[in-house]
């Protein structure tokens, strides 16, 4: 069975830092893509960012270009997102998902991040 | 401001079927596949529809995808109150760099 569970949210003051964490397990994680997804509370899904399998391609959205970077570890089955100068916009619960045929095969049950003072 | 639009609400009775639409431009919709999602209250979206039509297993054939140039759209024939939840459509973005896109979320209220 796949599952994914994050980790790493928290409270952080604007202008912090935050890692999350993605662990993988039920399948084979070195061969897929992954995405990081975003949601506000109460507002829509935002996609954040993509690794491929190989970290090969890495893709960013605008809003987080620069800020944040996405990685990987294969051997550990794990996917990262290190979250720098961060904004109370950045507030959100924070999913990571496996791409198979579609971006967003499955998802993890997600980690909430909050930024305030 | 969501890239690609989506009605905010739709509703129907149990037995109707209804449809969400989702409109984008050349550069996502236009030239790529579209996905759709759904978010039951309190839980992670799930995957609906891939590549436009298709129906992951599980998936019950009640829902159905379809897309014409610029625009996409989700069908839920046969309503059921478990069909309530947020739906929201995806597609990659290739304009100035790659980005997946999403619509703003359509809830769907079964009365």
């Amino acid at each position: 069975e796949v599952q994914l569970v994050e980790s790493g949210g928290g409270l952080v003051q604007p202008g912090g830092s935050l890692r999350l964490s993605c662990a993988a397990s039920g399948f084979t994680f070195s061969t897929y893509s992954m995405n990081w997804v975003r949601q506000a509370p109460g507002k829509g899904l935002e996609w954040v960012s993509y690794i491929s399998s190989s970290s090969s391609t890495i893709y960013y959205a605008d809003s987080v270009k620069g800020r944040f970077t996405i990685s990987r570890d294969n051997a550990k089955n794990s996917l990262y997102l290190q979250m720098n100068s961060l904004r109370a916009e950045d507030t959100a619960v924070y999913y990571c998902a496996r791409e198979a045929v579609s971006p967003l095969d499955y998802w993890g049950q997600g980690t909430l991040v909050t930024v305030s003072s | 401001q969501s890239v690609l639009t989506q009605p905010p609400s739709a509703s129907g009775t149990p037995g109707q079927r209804v449809t969400i639409s989702c409109s984008g431009s050349s550069s996502n919709i236009g030239s790529n596949n579209v996905y759709w999602y759904q978010q039951l209250p309190g839980t992670a979206p799930k995957l609906l529809i891939y590549r436009n039509n298709q129906r992951p297993s599980g998936v019950p054939d009640r829902f159905s995808g379809s897309k014409s140039g610029t625009s996409a759209s989700l069908a839920i024939s046969g309503l059921r109150s478990e069909d309530e939840a947020d739906y929201y459509c995806a597609a990659w973005d290739d304009s100035l760099s790659v980005q997946l896109v999403f619509g703003g979320g359509t809830k769907l209220t079964v009365l």
